[in-house]
């Protein structure tokens, strides 16, 4: 049962264009999101976080936007640069202490 | 480095053999995390630690998996009886608790197992 859904496993993007990154949920006790960027071979780094009082965030090129009654959060890279080429994983959580992770997409940055 | 340190980074065995991997969390972080992540799936959660107590076990740690975080510090985690279906990267992570709303997980880089 996935409760957190990335339903594009792969994104290109020019140089200094930006990149949207897209996720879903399903359980509307999620009050926590998170973004993770994983490189090969490494473990997920910790890019951007919102929780649900708010609809923004934003974070120097980066940018989390939240729609609660969609049940959707998108980041947004801009200008997107080769060094972002990576997996991007979407994280919530709820009441407890689990964080849900969707399936990441693959983001290439085409110099 | 005061990041998340796993050992080893690579673990491969044979069907049948026990293994056990490392975690050294960052050292002010009291919440530990594993993680079992497959091909072109997302992390999964196994289990948490809040200091040395485990307080959480998700439904696919089965009775052959056992986590242990001794005076609540580094952490192991051991596959008994290995099956192929085991093969994945095993994550840890580690946070400090300050509030659920700002907690971010710090994630090592992770221990692959491969069963052969």
């Amino acid at each position: 049962d996935q409760q957190v859904k990335q339903n594009s496993p792969s994104l290109s993007v020019q140089e200094g264009r930006i990149s949207i990154l897209n996720c879903d949920y399903t359980n509307s006790m999620f009050d926590y999101f998170l973004w993770y960027k994983k490189y090969p071979a490494e473990g997920p780094t910790f890019l951007i976080s919102i929780s649900s009082i708010k609809d923004k965030n934003e974070d120097g090129r980066f940018t989390v936007f939240l729609n609660k009654s969609a049940k959707h959060l998108s980041l947004h890279i801009v200008p997107s640069q080769p060094g972002d080429s990576a997996v991007y994983f979407c994280a919530a959580s709820g009441s407890g202490n689990q964080f849900y992770f969707g399936t990441g997409t693959s983001l290439t940055v085409i110099p | 480095d005061t990041g998340v340190s796993q050992d080893p980074r690579h673990k491969i065995t044979k069907r049948g053999q026990n293994v056990t991997f490392r975690c050294d969390p960052i050292s002010e972080h009291n919440r530990l995390y594993w993680y079992r992540q497959t091909l072109g799936q997302g992390p999964e959660f196994l289990t948490y630690f809040q200091n040395e107590a485990q307080l959480e076990k998700s439904r696919l740690l089965s009775d052959r998996f056992s986590a242990e975080r001794p005076k609540g510090s580094f952490s192991t985690l051991e596959i008994q009886r290995t099956e192929q279906g085991d093969s994945a990267m095993y994550l840890c992570a580690s946070s400090r608790s300050g509030g659920r709303i700002n907690e971010k997980l710090f994630f090592g880089s992770g221990t692959q197992l491969s069963v052969l």
